[in-house]
């Protein structure tokens, strides 16, 4: 069964440093997503991208995050100077274009990100 | 008052029983609604999706939405050790393009 691949399984990083976390969406999929969750509190949505550009973002997601397709199978997460409020999981999601299915979101394993 | 709200439990059932999960909203533009499954520090699942008030059922899920009540239901028949895990809902509609609202998940403990 296809599936959403994220890497690394866990990044730690200092305080300031750039952090790329990477996903390979279902290779039918066209919507591509990121969502983090802080540790004890609900997952939040930060962009969604399709046809190569930021359909919807969050408040969250400032000028310190961008995202990217870089080729025909990754899809990459950026954040330039990280901060102590940063660390959390990143989950990388996808789902089809088409209608209703456009709706149904299949997520990743997710990246721990320490930020020390 | 929360977009979504979900009882953070643990609920503890022991094996075999139903596992009755609920969430409510306030937003009434919401339309498309989920179940998704996640053990502990992994990716959620996604167990169930609907559009449409009534209920579906898949294997032993079924799930409910009384979109006039703003309740969403997931019924668990026969539950196993295996289904001990956090249960979110989540929700979306047209005009939030596809930004997933997430309740903060119930945690449930099947015991053998």
């Amino acid at each position: 069964e296809p599936e959403v691949t994220q890497t690394p399984s866990h990044q730690v990083t200092q305080m300031g440093q750039e952090v790329i976390l990477r996903c390979v969406p279902i290779s039918n999929h066209l919507y591509f997503y990121w969502y983090r969750q802080i540790l004890g509190q609900k997952v939040e949505f930060l962009v969604s991208f399709y046809n190569n550009e930021i359909s919807e973002k969050s408040e969250i997601f400032d000028d310190q995050f961008s995202v990217e397709r870089p080729d025909g199978s990754n899809f990459t997460l950026k954040i330039r100077s990280t901060k102590l409020e940063d660390s959390a999981m990143y989950f990388c999601a996808s789902s089809h274009a088409s209608g209703t299915y456009s709706y149904e979101q299949y997520f990743g394993p997710g990246t721990r990100l320490t930020v020390t | 008052q929360k977009e979504v709200e979900q009882d953070p439990g643990p609920l503890s059932v022991p094996e075999g029983a139903i596992v009755s999960l609920n969430c409510t909203y306030s937003n009434s533009a919401f339309q498309y609604f989920m179940w998704y499954r996640q053990y502990s520090r992994k990716g959620p699942e996604l167990l169930m999706y609907t559009y449409s008030s009534g209920n579906k059922e898949d294997g032993r899920f079924t799930a409910q939405v009384d979109k006039s009540s703003k309740y969403i239901s997931l019924f668990i028949r026969d539950s196993q050790p295996s289904d001990s895990a956090t249960y979110l809902c989540a929700m979306t509609s047209k005009a939030a393009g596809n930004k997933l609202t997430f309740g903060g998940g119930t945690r449930v403990l099947v015991k053998p």
